[in-house]
């Protein structure tokens, strides 16, 4: 596809669940971002991967929370031991680079739930 | 720290001339973004900014000061399609080992615009 995809776009889960979302990013684009956006609330970015440097990781919240990335492909957020506060809509987004003028294209979204 | 400032709410006449103002304290500049988000749909670029001026693009025009830490969104000839959230998003710090720089987003404004 030309744009951002991410899976699954809803999940629930229980509390004290792991969960994985995925982001497949535009082919091309080097520079790789997770956003948590709460109901109402901004974009509160949580990782950056830019191509093979080593990714900035100063927004995750917890240590119950992860995330890799395969080259300048495919990302996989992990949340461990899922808590209620961390519903949220987690998205994606990819750019050609992480300076000037890129823009980040954003993927659809998923959208969590934890009961 | 990082801080945007954005209305919360805003509500204009379709057909009307409307603008958001948006003000940051970072500790870094390397310009500023904006862009929209119609309810739960991911955000779209709209415009960009690095240097002072206005730049225009159709019915969307934006606005930056350096000086005054300050920008604004105009948007003209209002539609109903235009209800939408406004992001303001400055990059700011340098990210070290990617080098290069992170996005810090606003709350952004919501804007209604009624017949």
């Amino acid at each position: 596809g030309a744009g951002v995809s991410q899976s699954p776009s809803n999940k629930v889960t229980e509390k004290g669940k792991d969960v994985e979302l995925r982001c497949d990013p535009i082919s091309g684009h080097t520079a790789l971002y997770w956003y948590r956006q709460r109901l109402g609330q901004g974009l509160e970015f949580l990782i950056y991967f830019q191509g093979n440097s080593a990714p900035d990781k100063s927004g995750l919240p917890s240590d119950r929370f992860s995330a890799e990335r395969t080259g300048e492909s495919v990302s996989t957020l992990t949340i461990q031991r899922t808590q209620q506060e961390d519903s949220a809509v987690y998205l994606c987004a990819s750019s050609l680079g992480g300076s000037g003028g890129n823009e980040q294209f954003f993927g659809p979204g998923t959208r969590l739930t934890v009961l | 720290g990082q801080n945007i400032d954005q209305p919360t709410e805003m509500t204009a006449t379709e057909g009307a001339i409307v603008q958001i103002n948006c003000t940051y304290q970072t500790s870094g500049f390397n310009g500023l973004f904006w862009y929209q988000q119609h309810a739960g749909e991911a955000p779209t670029f709209l415009s960009y900014n690095v240097l002072d001026g206005l730049e225009e693009k159709g019915r969307f025009s934006s606005f930056l000061s350096r000086s005054k830490g300050y920008s604004y969104l105009l948007l003209k000839e209002l539609q109903m399609k235009d209800s939408a959230s406004y992001l303001c998003a400055v990059r700011d710090r340098l990210v070290s080992g990617a080098g290069s720089y992170q996005l810090t987003f606003g709350k952004g404004t919501k804007l209604s615009v009624i017949p």
